[in-house]
């Protein structure tokens, strides 16, 4: 089946730095990419969608100047947590959709999720 | 906004006992529904999904059940396994554009052996 893989799987950084997490569809091409963080025991809040070859569409409330998304490839979007503060200590999952997938629902695979902590 | 939201947030059942999970939804223009097991520090895992025009569809050993009258989706879990102990989550689409998910707040289901 399709996997996404994302790296690094945990990172601790101290305030101020910035982190960069990717995520990758492993076998299977996607225009579109999507990142989500999630806070202990909440649900996963959609942060912004990724498409390949252009500007990402964040959602409300989530800071494009902060948490810098590109989509350079088919195959990898990455994630940039800039000037990281305690607060943006997280869980973050990626998924991806299938290009020309022709499946009627859920063309999304989810990556195992990247651990933030920030010190 | 419209969100989906869950009625129980922690359900324990004993082993070999059928699990039920609720969800309720809130925008009736949603065009599927989805639902997720997150294990601990994993990402969520697809169970199975239903059209917003199917009433009940059926996979290995689980049940999705759509009520669209009163906006309620259900998942039913039969045997349920220790292993089955995770957070379930269930989501809606909107069909066009991106296809964004948008996840309910989950419910915890936890398997007494």
């Amino acid at each position: 089946g399709a996997v996404v893989s994302q790296h690094p799987s945990r990172v601790i950084c101290k305030s101020g730095t910035s982190v960069k997490i990717e995520c990758r569809s492993l076998d299977f091409q996607a225009t579109t990419m999507f990142w989500y963080r999630q806070f202990p025991k909440q649900s996963l809040m959609l942060m912004a969608t990724s498409n390949e070859g252009s500007k990402a569409t964040y959602e409300q409330g989530v800071e494009k100047d902060k948490f810098l998304i590109n989509h350079a490839s088919l195959t990898l979007s990455t994630l940039t947590v800039t000037s990281a503060h305690p607060e943006d200590s997280s869980f973050y999952i990626c998924s991806a959709r299938e290009f020309g997938n022709r499946k009627s629902t859920d063309t999304q695979y989810f990556g195992p999720g990247t651990r933030l902590t920030v010190l | 906004g419209e969100s989906v939201g869950l009625h129980l947030p922690t359900l324990s059942v004993q082993e070999g006992d059928n699990s039920i999970i609720n969800c309720a939804y809130s925008n009736s223009a949603s065009d599927y529904f989805i639902w997720y097991k997150q294990e601990s520090g994993k990402g969520p895992q697809f169970i199975i999904d239903i059209r917003s025009n199917m009433d009940k569809r059926q996979g290995q050993r689980v049940t999705v059940l759509l009520n669209k009258t009163v906006k309620h989706l259900s998942l039913q879990i039969a045997a349920t396994q220790p292993g089955d102990s995770a957070v379930y989550f269930c989501a809606e689409v909107l069909s066009g554009g991106y296809q964004k998910v948008t996840f309910g707040t989950g419910t915890k289901l936890q398997v007494i052996p």
